[in-house]
């Protein structure tokens, strides 16, 4: 069974720009999450998706947004970059809305000049 | 253990020994504990994961501990192989219950010498 991907793999992006970054999830999984993953801060949740519907999201602004299409596959967006957005975004499914297992894909190296 | 800042703990080990990465929780509430294996330029990768329920769970070569009494985790890394080298990170959730989203330690670089 095929893992979760991620694409682009890198982005590089300026300041004000937006950008829009994708995820399909293992095949049968319906859950999606979002993680930011930056040297300062670790690795912080952003929001997870269930039946395309936003399930629960983390301590970001608005700026960052998603969505999930009735395949599961998802996307997450970010409007008016800041420098400090540089980072690698991570997706993670899961196969069940309270299954805790989640498998991470490769990441999105994002890079705001 | 857990970083401070923007330092990751490093812990440097010799082929062949056992290593012990260890991890505190932070919510007296979570009840479900994973640890996750990043290697440079991928994405986190499942190792292990346990449940309050219990305090020991093993798998291959890989034995996580829980201690709710004074919130640790720790994973214990039996026969370390050059391919064990990386960064560790504990992860902590509530099952059923509470934000679906994982709280992640700030990870450990493990360093295996030859």
């Amino acid at each position: 069974k095929a893992g979760v991907t991620q694409t682009p793999r890198y982005l590089i992006k300026t300041r004000g720009q937006q950008v829009t970054l994708s995820c399909s999830p293992i095949s049968g999984h319906r859950s999606v999450s979002w993680y930011q993953q930056t040297p300062g801060q670790g690795l912080q949740f952003l929001f997870e998706y269930f039946s395309e519907t936003q399930r629960n999201k983390g301590n970001f602004p608005g700026r960052f947004s998603g969505r999930q299409f009735s395949n599961s596959r998802s996307e997450m967006n970010v409007s008016t970059l800041e420098l400090g957005d540089s980072a690698l975004y991570l997706c993670a499914s899961r196969a069940r809305e309270r299954s805790d297992t989640q498998y991470f894909g490769p990441g999105t190296r994002l890079t705001v000049l | 253990g857990e970083s401070v800042g923007l330092h990751l703990p490093t812990l440097s080990v010799q082929e062949g020994d056992n290593s012990i990465i260890n991890c505190a929780y932070s919510n007296s509430a979570s009840d479900y504990f994973i640890w996750y294996k990043q290697e440079s330029g991928k994405g986190p990768q499942f190792i292990i994961d346990i449940r309050s329920n219990m305090d020991k769970r093993q798998g291959q070569r890989v034995t996580v501990l829980l201690n709710k009494t004074v919130k640790h985790l720790s994973l214990q890394i039996a026969a370390t192989q050059p391919g064990d080298s990386a960064v560790y990170f504990c992860a902590e959730n509530i099952v059923g219950g509470g934000a679906d989203g994982l709280t992640f330690g700030k990870g450990t670089h493990l360093i295996i010498q030859p």
